[in-house]
């Protein structure tokens, strides 16, 4: 099973409107970390938000939102007033416990902001 | 603050040449990793360090690809003999720690071509 699946491929969103990207995660640790990076057409990994999974409130940074629901096993990304440079690839990741503490990326999902 | 800095950003080599990639963490990380994106596999951890140690080098693809942490604040992958399958983008990341809540910052990437 994938241990990060999102779901959407490629998505489209109107400036200034809200976008939330989906994420999904498969973990046996009680505690591990979410991340979120945005990948832009120049090819940098950019972090952006992080989830732990004892946070009881969830993380927050700007714009950007992180809705987790952990029965669910969901990390979503909330994006608010997008912008034209939001348009990036962005990916959810997930460090475990066990297994060296190494990060899990999903597939990324391509956000495209239309004027 | 000086981020993650990789080198070359561009290399663009002939099957059968040996390849080294450069990697200075962020002064005071303690964990290195090493990853490798194509449009084909998403990104994959090739192997990571922690305090100048291989911990897990599990994704290393073959003998061809080796990688060093001598100190510190350097890291090398080199790949010798080279093949066209090994055009990529290459990232190194660091962390402070190899813990859940440490957050991985990359470095601008080195985009490989192999004629």
């Amino acid at each position: 099973a994938q241990k990060i699946t999102q779901t959407q491929p490629g998505m489209f969103v109107q400036e200034k409107e809200a976008v939330t990207l989906d994420c999904t995660y498969d973990t046996s640790d009680q505690s591990y970390g979410l991340f979120w990076y945005k990948q832009p057409s120049s090819g940098e990994m950019i972090f952006l938000i992080y989830q732990g999974s004892y946070d009881e409130q969830n993380a927050t940074e700007g714009r950007y939102s992180l809705n987790f629901q952990k029965a669910r096993k969901s990390a979503n990304l909330v994006i608010s007033a997008s912008q034209l440079g939001d348009s990036a690839m962005y990916f959810c990741a997930m460090r475990e416990t066990g297994g060296y503490q190494k990060v899990t990326f999903g597939t990324g999902t391509k956000l495209q902001v239309i004027p | 603050d000086a981020g993650v800095i990789q080198s070359p950003r561009h290399e663009v080599t002939e099957m059968g040449q040996e390849v080294t990639l450069r990697c200075k963490p962020i002064s005071g990380h303690n964990s290195l990793f090493w990853y490798r994106q194509t449009m084909m596999r998403g990104l994959e951890l090739l192997i990571y360090f922690n305090n100048n140690v291989p911990i897990d080098d599990s994704g290393m693809p073959e003998d061809r690809f080796s990688a060093k942490m001598p100190n510190a604040s350097f890291s090398t992958l080199k790949i010798q003999p080279s093949e066209p399958r090994d055009s990529a983008v290459y990232f190194c990341a660091s962390s402070l720690l190899a813990g859940i809540t440490d957050t991985q910052y990359f470095g601008p990437g080195t985009r490989l071509t192999v004629l």
